[in-house]
């Protein structure tokens, strides 16, 4: 069964970078698919952030081109959220997940989500 | 961006009734729409893909209808674990764009 799991910490300081990690068991994340991180803010507004690929490339939202990195280490088949200089405005629920494109195209796969405030 | 535009916010409904939740896409997004749950605990869950495609293991109380720019997703019956939040989402075009999702509450 494939399963994803988010961790990372809880809370983070204004203007420091948020680091999330994904890690995915049941499935090699460099066997195929997209791999996305996507959001929840409070007020249930949500927002696909970007993905990292089967073969590593990526593609971000143009919304936070200038603060996003997704990577991965596919030693561990885990992959990974930093975005810098974050805001009260980046307090939300993070999501990993899966996209499928083998046929149709949607997320087929999701983490439990994780909570982050930044707050001083 | 594609905005999705999603329809009613809220919707209280009774066990056993129908409901209809639309979503509509600032310009056509030729049925590259999808449908999830996300439950009271966070989970979230693919419902419907490609606008009328039921995911493996959905009821099939669920379905999905649209074209163009309107798309909506019907439960024919409501059971209890059916309240809980819903989005539509596009990848027609880049960057994927939500709905701003509908609340199902018991009435």
């Amino acid at each position: 069964e494939i399963q994803l799991q988010e961790s990372g910490p809880g809370l983070v300081k204004p203007s420091q970078s948020l680091s999330l990690t994904c890690s995915v068991t049941g499935y090699t994340i460099t066997s195929g698919y997209d791999w996305s991180w996507i959001r929840k803010f409070p007020g249930n507004k949500m927002e696909w952030m970007g993905y990292i690929s089967n073969s590593g490339s990526t593609n971000y939202n143009p919304s936070l081109k200038i603060r996003i990195s997704i990577t991965r280490d596919t030693s561990k088949n885990q992959f990974f959220l930093q975005l810098n200089s974050v805001t009260t405005e980046d307090t939300a629920t993070y999501y990993c997940a899966r996209y499928t494109y083998y046929g149709y195209n949607y997320f087929d796969y999701w983490g439990q989500g994780v909570m982050v405030t930044v707050s001083s | 961006d594609i905005q999705m535009t999603q329809s009613p916010s809220s919707l209280p409904a009774s066990l056993g009734e129908r409901v209809t939740i639309s979503c509509r896409a600032s310009q056509g997004i030729s049925n590259n729409l999808n449908w999830y749950q996300q439950k009271p605990d966070g989970t979230i869950k693919p419902l419907i893909y490609y606008t009328s495609n039921l995911q493996s293991g959905v009821p099939s109380r669920f379905s999905g209808s649209g074209s163009g720019t309107d798309y909506s997703l019907t439960i024919s019956s409501l059971e209890p674990e059916d309240f809980a939040m819903y989005y539509c989402q596009q990848d027609a075009s880049f960057p994927f764009t939500f709905g701003s999702g509908t609340k199902l509450e018991i009435k």
